[in-house]
């Protein structure tokens, strides 16, 4: 079974300022996809950053980049010049035959 | 703008009842997920539905059950409602071969009394 691990329940940063979030999964799996998850206060679940297991380049989406170390099964969200509206709960999120397995999640506030 | 809608946005059903929830994929995509989401947690796995067969379930028992039509659309009922079913209930759809990218709609939350 895969599980997903996000160790930081909250975080704060303040606004243009650079922020990372940590995860860390688990599985036996060779060839599988992560991803990052935002859902503001809306509920609306917005697809962030996707990483492919199989390439080692990093994924980067504009100010959102990850830090995928896939021995250590780790896969980090940055973000850069953090901006209000990046204020959200973040989810990582593991895919292996199309079932998305979501951590717990961390509520990240960006400060005026 | 995921093009994946729900519907109703909100429900209120009581104890045993019985309820159903609606989701328009987007189109072209012939797999639709279903998530449940309690109160401060992450969305967990209910099942997946492929070209209208279930593709696969997570741990949740024969009374949570679903339909995917041809049109891309899918239904969640969900029988003999409990009080553990107030959740947030989330629509994913994908397209196979698309790097397993799966795009949400709003969701529907529903509160039993």
């Amino acid at each position: 079974a895969q599980t997903v691990t996000q160790s930081q329940p909250e975080m704060s940063v303040q606004e243009a300022e650079t922020v990372t979030l940590s995860c860390t999964y688990d599985t036996s799996e060779n060839n599988y996809y992560l991803f990052w998850y935002k859902q503001p206060p809306s509920r609306q679940m917005i697809l962030v950053i996707r990483q492919e297991a199989y390439k080692q380049q990093n994924a980067t989406e504009n100010r959102f980049s990850v830090n995928f170390q896939k021995a250590a099964k780790s896969f980090s969200l940055k973000i850069s010049d953090s901006q209000l509206g990046d204020t959200a709960m973040y989810f990582c999120a593991f895919v292996w035959a199309r079932q998305l397995t979501f951590g717990s999640g961390t509520q990240l506030t960006v400060l005026p | 703008e995921t093009g994946v809608t729900q519907s109703p946005t909100h429900l209120i059903k009581t104890r045993g009842q019985q309820v159903t929830l609606r989701c328009s994929s987007q189109s072209g995509h012939n797999t639709v997920s279903w998530y449940q989401q309690a109160l401060g947690q992450g969305p967990q796995f209910i099942f997946q539905y492929y070209r209208e067969e279930e593709n696969g379930r997570g741990n949740f028992p024969p009374r949570f059950s679903g339909l995917q039509f041809p049109n891309y659309s899918s239904e969640l009922n969900v029988n003999a409602l409990e009080l553990d079913d107030s959740a947030l209930y989330l629509c994913a759809s994908s397209l196979v071969g698309e790097k397993e990218t799966q795009y949400f709609g709003p969701g529907t939350r529903l509160l039993v009394l």
